[in-house]
């Protein structure tokens, strides 16, 4: 599976845009990117996931360059209440077997 | 979606001492999965749990430490043994959306709230 390397944490204000970049230098050809969102005391949520290309949802967006080595998720005018942990994960799909990485610790300061 | 709920929430415990935590899901699924995520620190694997056979459990966690029943397709057990301080964690079960969805090839799962574990 994967490796994935993020930064442990980033600040950022109310309203701004944020973009976590995730690394994954030897993804496999059948891996998807996976992207969780943790708040403190409860389990990890999906927020989105992909395989090339963008990806957007309601919530997020995620880029994903052709050689897949890497992705970034892009959070629009954050707010106060998405400071939370933001894991990315890649694994082929139907796995089950995740490896959470160290994940980004996302601060919104107002 | 699934709406899974974990007991207890909370325990504080003596060492030496077990703890048995319960799953259950609102939705039948085949296969459950237990996590352990120690303070500020991320999540780790610790056994698949698949109803009608025994768990497969992930490299460093045993059966005699973490036992594991899973009676019904909507309902598990963790059971911590012997514990130690060192088992103080935050113990989280989840279920595939590829159950829940009909066959979606999407890698999502659906956490539990989790149960936070003291041991003194």
């Amino acid at each position: 599976l994967a490796k994935t390397t993020q930064p442990i944490s980033m600040d950022s204000y109310e309203g701004q845009e944020v973009n976590i970049t995730c690394s994954h230098n030897n993804i496999a050809t059948n891996d998807y990117i996976t992207w969780y969102q943790q708040f403190p005391s409860q389990g990890p949520r999906f927020i989105i996931q992909g395989y090339k290309t963008k990806v957007t949802n309601e919530v997020a967006s995620l880029f994903i360059p052709a050689d897949r080595k890497s992705s970034t998720l892009s959070l629009p005018r954050v707010s106060l209440s998405d400071t939370a942990v933001y894991y990315c994960l890649v694994a082929p799909s139907g796995t089950y077997k995740y490896i959470f990485g160290t994940g980004t610790r996302l601060k919104v300061l107002a | 979606s699934a709406v899974i709920s974990q007991k207890p929430s909370r325990d504080i415990c003596q060492r030496g001492t077990s703890l048995t935590i319960q799953c259950q899901v609102d939705s039948q699924v085949t296969m459950m999965f237990w996590y352990r995520q120690q303070p500020g620190q991320s999540l780790t694997l610790i056994a698949t749990a698949n109803q009608g056979s025994e768990a497969t459990y992930e490299s460093g966690f045993v059966i005699d430490k973490f036992p594991i029943s899973r009676p019904n397709l909507t309902f598990s057990t963790l059971t911590v043994s012997n514990m130690s301080p060192e088992d103080s964690s935050i113990y989280l079960c989840s279920v595939e959306n590829r159950e829940l969805a009909g066959g979606s090839s999407y890698n999502e799962q659906f956490f539990g709230p989790g149960t936070r574990l003291t041991v003194l």
